[in-house]
């Protein structure tokens, strides 16, 4: 019973450098999440997806893209990455407007 | 825009003192949920509340929705060593739910 699962776990980037974060959930869930954690800020919202084929922007969702291509799997890329996207981030899934379960997390370190 | 805040940042006790965050929406909320998420580790849902003055108990954890559903509480009687961990209220206006910032809680054996 994985739930939601997050790839990598750690990472370390140099300045322009770009990644994909994987997230993966096996609850068929329609509603994919991915938000970023700073200390003292709490959760923010990336960018989400509703379903399928479906994205749209979060709270802060410059730097970042999204695809959802299958509805199990949703994607978080960084073209060119900057010391700013330093951060923890967390995917999450849920059926409609009901609570969140998030992964593990992936830990992202930008030099 | 919606904003979500919650006081106090941090807080420290003594094991077997109580604990109370608090949580504060600019707008009416439609539901609101509490997540713990301990040190190094990913949120994990608590509870939700929807009605308007609900009040919900988990053992030691006492959660309310206040009367005009723009604010909530979360009370621990009695902490534990085990309740260590941040606790954040996250509140649903129209599509969108907003996270407060977190109280972040240490207790001391």
């Amino acid at each position: 019973n994985a739930g939601v699962t997050q790839t990598p776990k750690f990472r370390v980037l140099k300045t322009g450098q770009s990644m994909t974060l994987l997230c993966a959930q096996d609850m068929n869930h329609e509603y994919m999440y991915w938000y970023r954690q700073d200390p003292g800020m709490g959760l923010r919202l990336i960018h989400y997806s509703v379903g399928e084929g479906t994205t749209a922007k979060g709270e802060v969702p410059d730097g970042y893209n999204v695809s959802r291509l299958k509805k199990q799997n949703f994607l978080l890329g960084l073209e060119s990455a900057a010391p700013s996207q330093t951060s923890v981030y967390f995917c999450a899934s849920s059926y409609s407007r009901s609570p969140l379960h998030f992964g593990n997390g992936t830990r992202l370190t930008v030099t | 825009g919606q904003q979500v805040m919650q006081i106090p940042q941090y807080q420290h006790v003594q094991e077997g003192e109580d604990f109370t965050t608090y949580c504060n929406s600019s707008t009416t909320l439609s539901n609101i949920q509490w997540y713990k998420q301990r040190p190094g580790g990913h949120p994990v849902f608590l509870i939700q509340l929807v009605k308007s003055g609900e009040v919900k108990k988990q053992k030691r954890l006492t959660f309310q929705f206040g009367e005009a559903k723009k604010n909530s509480s979360l009370h621990i009687t009695a902490t534990q060593t085990t309740d260590v961990g941040t606790y954040f209220c996250a509140g649903t206006s129209g599509s969108r739910l907003t996270f407060g910032e977190g109280t972040q809680l240490t207790v001391n054996p």
